[in-house]
């Protein structure tokens, strides 16, 4: 799987948007990129995926290049409750595979009141 | 509550004892995983099963170590003559086909 790089923290003012960047350079054809946040003692939760196309769901957009080689995870309101350690992950999408998630250290977003 | 559920969410135990973990899937997710996650680091596969089937194993997966999912729903991880190293947090996600995983909390497992 392609490895992807984050800033190791950020932080941004409540009610502003957060803006979270991935690099994953060395990203296949087949692979998609993936967003999973994990708060304080609870498991990772799925956000948003995404393969070439820009992608938007409740909680967030995901803004894909047109190399695909970065991308960012876009929440447009931030609250305090999205204070959390945000991963970035490359996937294949192969139907049949078992596509363990492989999480990098990820980024502490801290959400300032 | 229909998500992924493991039980216990703490589990305190000697070095040298036998422990098991359970998880309970989303209802009909085919897939189920296994991962651990030591403290300031990211989640580690472990295992993997598509329904019975445990289909593929991490280098992380010592012979100490053994997954079950007997009739295709629930999981059970056995961790046999712990070390302090095991101590972690274990997670199991699962997921429909090639749908993204979703995860439990958790047990948070301490080894004394």
């Amino acid at each position: 799987d392609a490895k992807t790089t984050q800033p190791t923290s950020m932080d941004c003012a409540e009610g502003r948007a957060a803006n979270l960047p991935c690099n994953h350079s060395t990203i296949s054809g087949n692979e998609y990129v993936y967003w999973y946040r994990q708060i304080h003692s609870q498991g990772p939760q799925y956000i948003i995926h995404g393969l070439k196309n820009n992608e938007t769901n409740e909680m967030a957009s995901l803004i894909i290049t047109e190399d695909r080689k970065s991308s960012t995870l876009i929440l447009p309101h931030a609250t305090l409750r999205d204070t959390a350690v945000y991963y970035c992950i490359v996937s294949p999408s192969s139907s049949g595979s078992a596509r363990q998630l492989t999480f990098g250290s990820g980024t502490q977003l801290t959400v300032l009141p | 509550d229909t998500g992924v559920s493991q039980n216990p969410r703490h589990k305190i135990t000697k070095r040298g004892q036998n422990v098991t973990f359970r998880c309970d899937p989303i209802s009909e997710h085919n897939r189920l995983y296994w991962y651990r996650q030591t403290l300031g680091q990211g989640p580690e596969f472990l295992t993997y099963f598509q329904n019975e089937a445990q289909l593929e194993k991490s280098r992380l997966l010592s012979d100490r170590f053994s997954a079950e999912r007997p009739k295709g729903s629930f999981s059970t991880l056995e961790i046999q003559r712990t070390e302090q190293g095991d101590s972690a947090m274990y997670l199991c996600a699962s997921s429909l086909a090639d749908q993204p995983q979703h995860f439990g909390d958790g047990t948070r497992l301490s080894i004394l």
